[in-house]
């Protein structure tokens, strides 16, 4: 059954600090892959997403995401958190035909001063 | 252009009623999804629909329904409410330019059943 896996429920890193977020798939072919944030009391905003070509994929808020098939890896990085980017995180696939997607239980961002 | 926008934000029910939530897509987008959203769950995927058919349903009972309408508005019921269905209820839409496409969310209805 295809499944998104975010293994780390919590992360808390200080403001400035580099940032990697884990998020796992497991599908019978290379899915669609997207990273969600949602901030409290707000719907998700897509971040970044990968459907093919370069597995180096750049986003908003100076996200960006390497996708890497050996692994079966979406992971989501940056190099330098702000306070702003307190939030919760979420990897999403999708089969591709259709829309239904599939999302990890999502991984909570503190950053501390 | 307007986001996705839903109605109500907020409702309060007890168990044993039914409800309708509705969600109103990005002008232009044909392609409305459904997901429940819980702590202990995240977020999983109820039904899409697109031109007013049902093209792809999640694990769900039965009691949890949904349509769409001619101008892409869609609705979701879930009737005999049970306390378990106390979630935020996410509305998606998007383009569907025939492949899986970018969807974009709405600030979702907190349902809570007493």
């Amino acid at each position: 059954a295809q499944s998104v896996t975010q293994p780390d429920i919590h992360i808390t890193v200080s403001e400035g600090a580099s940032l990697e977020l884990r998020c796992n798939y497991s599908y019978g072919a290379t899915p669609y892959l997207f990273w969600y944030v949602q901030s409290p009391g707000q719907g998700l905003q897509l971040l970044l997403k990968y459907f093919s070509g370069d597995t180096l994929v750049q986003g908003i808020k100076g996200f960006e995401a390497e996708f890497k098939r050996s692994q079966s890896s979406f992971n989501l990085r940056k190099p330098s958190v702000h306070w702003s980017d307190a939030a919760e995180y979420f990897c999403a696939a999708s089969p591709g035909t259709g829309n239904q997607f599939y999302f990890g239980t999502g991984t909570s961002l503190t950053v501390i001063p | 252009k307007a986001g996705v926008t839903q109605t109500p934000r907020y409702l309060i029910k007890t168990r044993g009623q039914q409800v309708t939530l509705s969600c109103s897509p990005i002008s232009g987008h044909r392609s409305v999804s459904w997901y429940q959203q819980t702590p202990g769950q995240g977020l999983q995927f109820l039904f899409e629909y697109f031109s007013e058919t049902q093209r792809n349903k999640g694990n769900f009972p039965g009691r949890f329904s949904g349509r769409q309408f001619s101008n892409s508005r869609s609705e979701m019921n879930v009737s005999t409410l049970e306390l378990g269905d106390s979630a935020l209820y996410l509305c998606a839409s998007s383009l569907d330019r025939g492949l899986a496409d970018t969807q974009y969310f709405g600030p979702g209805t907190r349902l809570t059943v007493l």
